[in-house]
């Protein structure tokens, strides 16, 4: 069975930083892109980024460019997010999702999601 | 805003039919294609719909999906209590080389 876990969510103070991790199972994890997507209390999904196969990373959203980063280890069948200077817009539900292809793009669709991974940025 | 614009909330009586729009621009729904996802409480989003009207193994044929132009539509036939759920339209928009997803619809089934 395909799965994602994602793990490494809780309660964080504004300015801080926290790592999301998020690990395979039941598919060649180094032959699909990767995702995190997240949905704040009471909102709708909003892309945070990709990572094709080889490591090439996709845009941010422009809210998170330049505080988080996305990368994956194909080894340890890992996918990983790193979220600096964290505010309170950032408290959120954060999914990992696979990608029906190995590069991300015009074709792509995101068909295996794991439950998410809850963050909440709050003193 | 979301890039991708959908009715919050759409309702039909058990058994009918009923569909939800999603209207786009030239940079995504004009020239990519559009997946559908399912989100229920408590659970992990779901994959209806992909590549604008394919379904992966599992989805039943009462989910179904079109696009015309810069409008995509899902449409979910024999509804059931279990449908109750919010709807998501995502593609990929090459202006903002970023995926985006509308806003979400929320389906009652009476």
């Amino acid at each position: 069975e395909m799965q994602l876990v994602e793990s490494g969510g809780g309660l964080i103070q504004p300015g801080r930083s926290l790592r999301l991790s998020c690990a395979a199972s039941g598919f060649f994890f180094d032959n699909y892109a990767m995702h995190w997507v997240r949905q704040a209390p009471g909102k709708g999904l909003e892309w945070v980024s990709g990572i094709n196969w080889n490591g090439d990373i996709l845009n941010f959203a422009d809210s998170m460019k330049g505080r988080f980063t996305i990368s994956r280890d194909n080894a340890k069948d890992s996918l990983y997010l790193q979220m600096d200077s964290l505010r309170a817009e950032d408290t959120a539900l954060y999914y990992c999702a696979k990608d029906v292809l190995p590069v991300a793009g015009t074709l792509g669709a995101f068909d295996i999601w794991g439950q998410g991974t809850m963050v909440t940025v709050s003193s | 805003q979301s890039v991708l614009t959908q009715p919050p909330s759409v309702s039909a009586a058990s058994g009918q039919k009923v569909t939800i729009s999603c209207s786009g621009s030239s940079s995504n729904l004009g020239i990519n294609f559009v997946s559908w996802y399912q989100l229920l409480p408590g659970t992990a989003p779901k994959l209806l719909i992909y590549n604008n009207n394919k379904r992966p193994s599992g989805i039943p044929d009462r989910f179904s999906g079109s696009k015309s132009g810069t409008s995509a539509t899902l449409g979910i036939t024999g509804l059931q209590t279990g449908d109750e759920a919010t709807y998501y339209c995502g593609i990929w928009d090459s202006s903002l080389s970023a995926w985006v997803f509308g806003g979400g619809t929320e389906l009652t089934v009476l």
